[in-house]
């Protein structure tokens, strides 16, 4: 079975502080990983794959296969960075969970003036 | 470019009503996912079609059905709506496993 857990329901920062958001997953095999971003009311869009190491608007996450973690990281937080964040699992490809996403609860982040 | 088109965007029914949310995809994608959304519950996975002409459930399937109708459209049937099943209805496509999915816009349900 596939699992993804988001610790912190809401998280809350100021302005151009550092902001983490913790993910923790568990899964037998090599996941795919996967940061989800929904602004208010609005569509989940796609923020990082962990297979293309990319940074988009300044958020970074590595995976660590160790500590199974996916925590996604942003050095500076900005006020439009509030939003509700979901961390995903997809399994292996040719296993009938592959085909899925598993997604934690999401955390709901503040930025504040 | 529309990419995942979900019908209605909201709607109000009566306990036992039926009804069926449309979801249409042109991004020739092989997946094609319904998820249901609530407050401290994140997505929970309905039931998903991993390619043209295959339906599988998911976490909560109970109380829905699917047809997966071609490769662009999947849809979700109420048979007998109840309260318990008030939430924002979110379908889903992806192309290979490797990418995220592309969501569509949400359907806002409520059952009185």
């Amino acid at each position: 079975a596939q699992r993804v857990t988001q610790p912190e329901k809401l998280l809350s920062v100021f302005k151009g502080a550092p902001v983490e958001l913790k993910c923790n997953y568990s899964y037998s095999g090599s996941p795919e990983l996967f940061w989800y971003v929904q602004y208010s009311r609005q569509r989940l869009q796609l923020l990082l794959r962990h297979i293309s190491r990319e940074s988009i608007k300044g958020f970074t996450a590595d995976l660590n296969k160790g500590e199974t973690s996916f925590h996604l990281k942003k050095p500076f937080a900005q006020e439009e960075d509030s939003a509700m964040y979901y961390c995903a699992l997809s399994g292996q490809i040719g296993e009938t969970s592959g085909s899925r996403l598993t997604f934690g609860e999401g955390t709901q982040l503040t930025v504040n003036p | 470019n529309a990419g995942v088109t979900q019908t209605p965007k909201f709607q109000v029914l009566k306990t036992g009503q039926s009804m069926t949310l449309q979801c249409a995809q042109d991004m020739n994608h092989n997946s094609m996912y319904w998820y249901r959304q609530d407050p401290g519950m994140g997505l929970r996975l309905i039931y998903y079609s991993a390619s043209e002409g295959t339906t599988d459930k998911g976490e909560v399937p109970n109380g829905y059905n699917v047809s997966r109708l071609n490769k662009r459209e999947f849809s979700l049937r109420l048979e007998s709506a109840a309260p318990s099943q008030t939430s924002v209805y979110f379908c889903a496509s992806r192309a290979t496993p490797y990418y995220g999915y592309t969501f569509g816009s949400g359907t806002r349900l409520t059952v009185v």
